[in-house]
């Protein structure tokens, strides 16, 4: 059962470097998610996608793009990468219309020097 | 807006101790509540939940009841274990036109030593 998978699990890059996180699920679920973990800050919601061919910011977008390439994948793009931007990133999907279970992927760290 | 507020932590115990994780949450329409951990080196799972007042979730020993008259959602386990070492994080579903959009806390480092 493989669920969520991200990747690259880990990643360092130099400011202004570019890399494209991928994700993909294999549950079916319409609903993909991106969320990035600091500490003392929880999960932060960058973009989410309802369904196929849809997708809205969350609470902190501003430096990354998204793409739901297919109803599997939801990939997250660092256009010009900052410090600001070392965090652990968390891919998630849901399959219900009216719940709040998530399913997480193993996480990818993310370090810009 | 929607806010979910728990303890700070570390929490650091014995083995075979109390545990109580203190969450809050803004009372805004009818919410699901949820507890998700993190153990080291690996994504959320859910935990445990409750989508109504008065409801109790419940898995691994660990229980959570969901209070609206205090708007607290608190995570407890009689007698911890070193296994149980993880992050844990209470979250607000609100539901409706939310599209699934959980508010997380800041999370709470459980520490269980033997």
């Amino acid at each position: 059962n493989a669920g969520v998978t991200q990747t690259p699990k880990f990643q360092v890059l130099k400011t202004g470097q570019s890399m494209t996180l991928q994700c993909a699920q294999d549950m079916n679920h319409n609903s993909m998610y991106w969320y990035r973990q600091d500490p003392g800050m929880g999960l932060r919601l960058i973009y989410y996608s309802a369904s196929e061919g849809t997708t809205d910011k969350g609470e902190v977008p501003n430096g990354y793009n998204v793409s739901r390439l297919n109803k599997r994948e939801f990939s997250l793009r660092l256009e010009s990468a900052a410090p600001s931007q070392t965090s652990v990133y968390f891919c998630a999907s849901k399959g219900g219309v009216n719940t709040g279970e998530l399913f997480f992927g193993e996480g990818s760290r993310l370090t810009v020097l | 807006g929607n806010s979910v507020t728990q303890m700070e932590g570390p929490v650091t115990l014995s083995e075979e101790a109390f545990l109580t994780i203190n969450c809050t949450y803004t009372a805004t329409g009818y919410p699901s509540l949820f507890w998700y951990v993190q153990y080291p080196g690996e994504g959320l799972q859910l935990l445990l939940k409750a989508t109504k007042a008065d409801d109790k979730g419940s898995n691994k020993g660990f229980e959570a009841t969901y209070r609206k008259e205090t708007t607290s959602f608190h995570l407890e386990k009689g007698s911890v274990q070193v296994s149980d070492s993880a992050v844990y994080f209470c979250a607000r579903y609100a539901g409706g036109t939310s599209y699934g959009k959980l508010t997380f806390g800041q999370g709470t480092i459980l520490t269980v030593h033997p």
